[in-house]
């Protein structure tokens, strides 16, 4: 069973902090990972996408992967209310007909 | 702008009744696919079509059927709705099966089996 793990929170920071979100999967073949963001209610909506071992940034968001330990994270610099939101890991798998994976979500919430 | 629209976007049906879900896009993909989300459980994949002929189940077909009418078009059958299958369902769209392939998502339909 391939699966894609995240802590459900939620995830309490103030504003103005580094959240830091985590995601870890099961199967070595996976071949490329993608954040969503999901307000409640709402579609989940790209944040970004890495498929490369090390940081990906993009304005107050990073990405990083560690295929060596199976965990990608995403760091979201100076946290904005705005923020609050459940952040779905998503893990495309070699061989999976390009499919995608879905952890089941940490909720951020961002404290003024 | 291209988009995902989801059609109703909300519904309220009563068990044994047949219910269908219906998703169109501008976006010219080939790939579209139905989710649906429960609380605490995340998006499980329904079904799936790379295009007009090829349809393929996902993990929680049981209950479901699809058709894929047209490029653009795919909806997503209850056949006898039951009230376990009160959730929202989300259509979504991506272009090919690369590895950095993103999926787009409409905005939902809200399903409640009474």
């Amino acid at each position: 069973q391939k699966e894609v793990e995240q802590n459900s929170g939620p995830l309490s920071v103030p504003e103005g902090a580094i959240a830091s979100l985590n995601c870890t999967y099961s199967d070595r073949g996976s071949q490329s990972f993608f954040w969503y963001r999901q307000y409640s209610g709402k579609s989940p909506e790209l944040i970004m996408f890495i498929y490369s071992n090390g940081d990906k940034e993009d304005g107050r968001f990073t990405a990083q992967l560690n295929k060596a330990s199976q965990y990608v994270s995403l760091l979201i610099r100076d946290s904005q209310p705005s923020d609050s939101a459940t952040y779905l890991c998503a893990v495309k798998i070699r061989g999976s007909q390009g499919n995608l994976i879905f952890g089941k979500g940490t909720k951020l919430s961002v404290k003024p | 702008d291209a988009d995902v629209t989801q059609t109703p976007r909300n519904r309220i049906t009563k068990t044994g009744k047949r219910i269908m879900l219906e998703c169109s896009q501008t976006k010219g993909h080939d790939r579209m696919y139905w989710y649906r989300q429960d609380p605490g459980l995340g998006l499980q994949l329904i079904y799936y079509s790379f295009d007009v002929k090829d349809i393929n189940k996902g993990e929680i077909s049981d209950g479901y059927s699809v058709s894929r009418q047209a490029q653009a078009k795919f909806s997503l059958s209850l056949e006898s709705a039951i009230p376990n299958q009160t959730a929202l369902y989300f259509c979504a769209t991506s272009r090919d099966r690369g590895s950095t392939d993103t999926q787009y998502f409409g905005p939902g339909t809200r399903l409640t089996v009474l």
